[in-house]
């Protein structure tokens, strides 16, 4: 069965230092989407990404966060200078968008990250 | 602005017994999904069950099974004959049919199957 992957499993990053997180959503896919959740606490909606550009995004999605889908199979997630607030685990999902397909979002084994 | 709310923390089973987990939603919206997803330790985030509003049968998938309350914006989750793998988060969710729409999470139930 198709998944999405996300690599890495687990990233350790000096705070002010740029990470890039990847995911390869499943291919048939048209939507995708980033998000986060601090231990302990609730997920919660980044950015959704869709025709090659942002469809919407969250007030915790500030200029330090951009996405990008270079090529027909990534889509990533860059933090460019990461705080110490940005630890957590962040989650890639996709959903195939097409008319009367599922509306189901599928998620990635998630990347930690871990600011140091 | 969509929320889901659930109430239980915590909770606990014993092996090869029936646990309900409770969620509740608030909503403007009439055409939307219901989700519950999986944690297990691993922290992958896991799809167990999906509910379409529109439609007035419960879903089931094997021995997960959910009781929609439309009209109570309630959305349980009932486990039967509990197992081991079954120890983990569990996360209500809420997402509008249609669009490029994010999905909305609850806080989740931290389940615990004894043996």
């Amino acid at each position: 069965e198709p998944e999405v992957t996300q690599t890495p499993s687990h990233q350790v990053t000096q705070m002010g230092q740029e990470v890039i997180l990847r995911c390869v959503p499943i291919s048939n896919h048209l939507y995708f989407y980033w998000y986060r959740q601090i231990l302990g606490q609730k997920v919660e909606f980044l950015v959704s990404f869709y025709n090659n550009e942002i469809s919407e995004k969250s007030e915790i999605f500030d200029d330090q966060f951009s996405v990008e889908r270079p090529d027909g199979s990534n889509f990533t997630l860059k933090i460019r200078s990461t705080k110490l607030e940005d630890s957590a685990m962040y989650f890639c999902a996709s959903r195939e968008g097409l008319a009367g397909g599922s509306d189901t979002q599928y998620f990635g084994p998630g990347t930690r990250l871990t600011v140091l | 602005a969509q929320t889901v709310t659930q109430s239980q923390p915590e909770m606990s089973v014993q092996e090869a017994e029936t646990v309900t987990l409770s969620c509740t939603y608030d909503t403007s919206e009439n055409n939307y999904y219901l989700f519950w997803y999986k944690q297990p330790p691993s922290r992958q985030m896991i799809l167990v069950i999906r509910q379409e509003a529109y439609k007035q049968q419960n879903a089931t998938e094997n021995r997960f099974s959910v009781n929609f309350q439309k009209a109570a914006k309630s959305f349980s989750l009932k486990i039967s004959d509990s197992q081991l793998g079954d120890t983990a988060m569990y996360f209500c969710a809420f997402m509008i049919r249609g669009g490029y729409q994010k999905v909305t999470f609850g806080i989740g139930t931290k389940l615990q199957v004894i043996p």
